[in-house]
C-alpha cells in the first residue's frame, strides 16, 4: 500500500528549513528517501531501518517513528540545489520491496 | 563507471507495436527493478529480479514481461503497446540480498504510445 506524503508541495527561500513527512497505515520495517530533480533519475538520500539503524548522506537528517509508522526528512538551511521532488519508499518487512509515495515537490527560491 | 544505463532514452510507439527496453548495470548488483513513473503517482514497481534467471511481479505487472538472462542485464518487454503505457520508465539496481540497501537508478526512458 502506497505511503502518504505531506505536504504535496512546499516553497522555501534559501536558508529556510523544511520537514517532509511520510506515513503508512501498516507497520514498517524500513523507510527510504530519494530526491529527483526534473528530468533526472531519483538519487538516494537515506535508509532508516526498524531498530534505529540509518544509512545515508551526512548532510541529510531524518527520523523514523516505528510506533507512529511514519518518517520525517529534515532539510535545514536549504540551498537552491535542494529543489526537486522527494520520495519516500516504505517496506513492511525484511526482504520486502519498498513502495514509493507520490512525492513532495520542494522549490527553493533565491 | 557507468552505473545503470538504459536504452533507448526516448521512443514513440504506435498502439499494438512491441518493443524491448534494455537496462545494464556494471556494479555486480544482484537485484534489479523496473519502475514506471506517472505524474502524481510516484514510482510504481513493474517487475523485479533477485538474481540471474529469476524474475517476479511488482505492483503493476500487467502488459509487461521481463527477462534476466545475464546478471548485468534486465530487459522489459511490451508485447502490444497501449496508450496507457505512456510513461517514463526507470530501471534500478541494488546490491544487498537484504533488499534494504541503496538503489541506483538509470536515467529513464520516455515512452509515448500513440
Amino acid at each position: 500500500q502506497q505511503p502518504v506524503q505531506s505536504p504535496q508541495a512546499v516553497i522555501l527561500r534559501e536558508g529556510e528549513d523544511a520537514v517532509i513527512n511520510c506515513s503508512s497505515s501498516k507497520a514498517l520495517y524500513s523507510v527510504h528517501w530519494y530526491r529527483q530533480k526534473h528530468g533526472e533519475a531519483p538519487v538516494f538520500l537515506m535508509i532508516l531501518l526498524k531498530g534505529g539503524e540509518q544509512k545515508g548522506h551526512e548532510k541529510i537528517s531524518a527520523s523514523f517513528n516505528e510506533k507512529k509508522q511514519q518518517s520525517s526528512l529534515y532539510l535545514t538551511a536549504s540551498q537552491l540545489s535542494y529543489s526537486g521532488t522527494y520520495f519516500c519508499g516504505t517496506a513492511t518487512g525484511y526482504g520486502q520491496n519498498f513502495v514509493f509515495g507520490p512525492g513532495t515537490r520542494l522549490s527553493v527560491l533565491p | 563507471n557507468a552505473g545503470v544505463t538504459q536504452t533507448p532514452k526516448f521512443r514513440v510507439l504506435k498502439t499494438g507495436q512491441s518493443m524491448t527496453l534494455l537496462c545494464a548495470q556494471d556494479m555486480n548488483h544482484e537485484y534489479m527493478y523496473w519502475y514506471r513513473q506517472d505524474p502524481g503517482m510516484g514510482l510504481r514497481l513493474i517487475h523485479y529480479s533477485v538474481g540471474e534467471g529469476t524474475t517476479a511481479k511488482g505492483e503493476v505487472p500487467d502488459g509487461y514481461n521481463v527477462s534476466r538472462l545475464k546478471k548485468q542485464n534486465f530487459l522489459l518487454g511490451l508485447e502490444s503497446a497501449a496508450p496507457s503505457q505512456t510513461s517514463v520508465y526507470f530501471c534500478a539496481s541494488s546490491y544487498s540480498s537484504r533488499r534494504n540497501t541503496e538503489a541506483f537508478f538509470g536515467q529513464g526512458t520516455r515512452l509515448t504510445v500513440v
